[in-house]
């Protein structure tokens, strides 16, 4: 079945440092999400790609969806302690069957 | 904004219990979700509804069933509950278009099974 891959699982960064979480499908998707759970809070939905090669920014955050619509990065700039939490993707398959699947997140802690 | 509400933040039950956690959403929204969550496995699909009175099975369903007798409303229903199940369970909608939509999610029901 369908899977989606994502590293690192954590990652330690003094503030000011970049991050990049990397999300990996094994079949091709028609759009992927990206989601971000604050410690003891619930998955925020931050970002939709849908077109091949697609990138969008937040701010400092930079989203990225690959030529082949199996892979997607989300990179952070210049950290900042309220970066704090884990990072989730969820690709959609192509056959559109209307479920997403997760990646297993990336936990990003951030020394001040 | 869209308020998804989950009725117990922390649950405590024993082995062998039926266990049902509700989960009930304030915008109209076709389709829900249940997911389980757990360190280094991500966000699992456990069931999901599109309609009322309608439900698929998502990615792990043995040992569970759901109920949506009303829109809003969506059970998740353990029926013999067993130290396994013992996680975070995430309830979730998203509106019906394009099936692009983002998902809502509540705060999530901490269960622990002794």
């Amino acid at each position: 079945g369908q899977q989606v891959m994502q590293i690192p699982q954590y990652q330690h960064v003094q503030e000011g440092e970049d991050f990049t979480t990397y999300c990996n499908s094994s079949t091709t998707l028609s759009n992927i999400q990206w989601y971000k759970q604050r410690p003891g809070g619930h998955p925020v939905f931050l970002i939709q790609l849908v077109k091949s090669g697609e990138v969008k920014k937040q701010k400092r955050l930079t989203f990225q969806f690959g030529e082949a619509k199996k892979n997607s990065s989300l990179h952070i700039t210049a950290t900042q302690t309220t970066d704090v939490g884990t990072y989730f993707c969820a690709g959609r398959g192509s056959g559109n069957t209307g479920k997403l699947i997760f990646g297993q997140g990336t936990t990003l802690q951030v020394k001040p | 904004d869209v308020k998804v509400t989950q009725s117990s933040r922390y649950l405590v039950k024993r082995t062998g219990e039926k266990v049902f956690l509700e989960c009930v959403q304030d915008m109209d929204h076709e389709n829900m979700f249940w997911y389980r969550q757990d360190p280094g496995l991500g966000l699992r699909l456990i069931y999901f509804s599109y309609d009322v009175k309608m439900k698929e099975k998502g990615d792990i369903p043995e040992g569970y069933s759901v109920s949506r007798e009303k829109k809003e409303r969506f059970s998740l229903i353990l029926e013999s509950a067993s130290t396994n199940q013992t996680s975070m369970y995430l309830c979730a909608s998203s509106t019906r278009t394009g099936f692009n939509s983002p998902l809502h999610f509540g705060n999530g029901t901490r269960l622990t099974v002794t």
